[in-house]
């Protein structure tokens, strides 16, 4: 079955350090989509990106960087230059096809504390 | 990205009692989904509601208990049903987003949230 492990629980920095959300996956399916959410304290669920499985470019946009590796089962994503509106929860999920449909399984989550 | 909202926001509910969560889109979506979030937890996915067909539920949650009704492409309600205090949590709906044509993204785009507390 699928799983996505986020083992950091949660993460505390001073603002301006560099990050890094460790998201690492396991499917049986050769086509799977990435995703990663972030959860600010507000509690409305952001969209931050997609990655499909036949796409290993890095991608980047702004301070933030996701770096998708097949070979380790990974999707992690880097905050550049941290700010402390960047504190909050940070989900990974990964497709898992259901029939006809499919679902996301969700990652516990990342707890991100960007200090002033 | 679609408009999602979610109605109410948040209630206060007596035990045995029932409460019906509104979910609306700006924009005929085909799937929409309903999560729970307890406190400090990931999402669990309830079940799925697509227009025109029963909606289909997770292992551990059953339509007695959380009937849902899709019945146009823009609006779905979630009910949680004979309420306990174990139900309290914060209920989302989301949808797929698509691009201008039909071509399937598997983004979901979620409401606010309906902060549920049983008392």
């Amino acid at each position: 079955a699928q799983k996505v492990t986020q083992a950091q629980t949660e993460i505390s920095v001073v603002e301006k350090e560099d990050v890094t959300l460790d998201c690492v996956y396991e499917t049986r399916d050769t086509t799977y989509y990435l995703f990663w959410y972030k959860q600010p304290p507000s509690g409305e669920l952001v969209f931050l990106i997609r990655r499909n499985s036949f796409d290993e470019q890095n991608e980047i946009s702004g301070r933030y960087s996701w770096n998708f590796q097949k070979s380790t089962s990974s999707f992690n994503f880097t905050i550049t230059a941290s700010q402390v509106v960047d504190s909050a929860v940070y989900f990974c999920a990964l497709t898992q096809w259901m029939d006809s449909n499919y679902q996301l399984i969700w990652g516990a989550g990342t707890k991100l504390i960007i200090k002033p | 990205s679609a408009v999602i909202s979610q109605k109410p926001s948040r209630d206060i509910c007596q035990r045995g009692t029932s409460l019906t969560i509104q979910c609306q889109v700006d924009s005929q979506v085909t799937m929409m989904f309903w999560y729970r979030q307890q406190p400090g937890q990931s999402l669990t996915l309830i079940a799925t509601a697509n227009q025109g067909s029963e909606a289909t539920y997770e292992s551990g949650f059953v339509i007695d208990k959380f009937p849902i009704s899709r019945p146009n492409l823009t609006f779905s309600t979630l009910t949680v049903s004979n309420m306990s205090p174990e139900d309290s949590s914060i209920y989302l709906c989301s949808v797929e987003g698509r691009t201008g044509g039909s071509h399937r993204t598997y983004e979901q785009y979620f409401g606010p949230g309906t902060r549920l507390t049983v008392t």
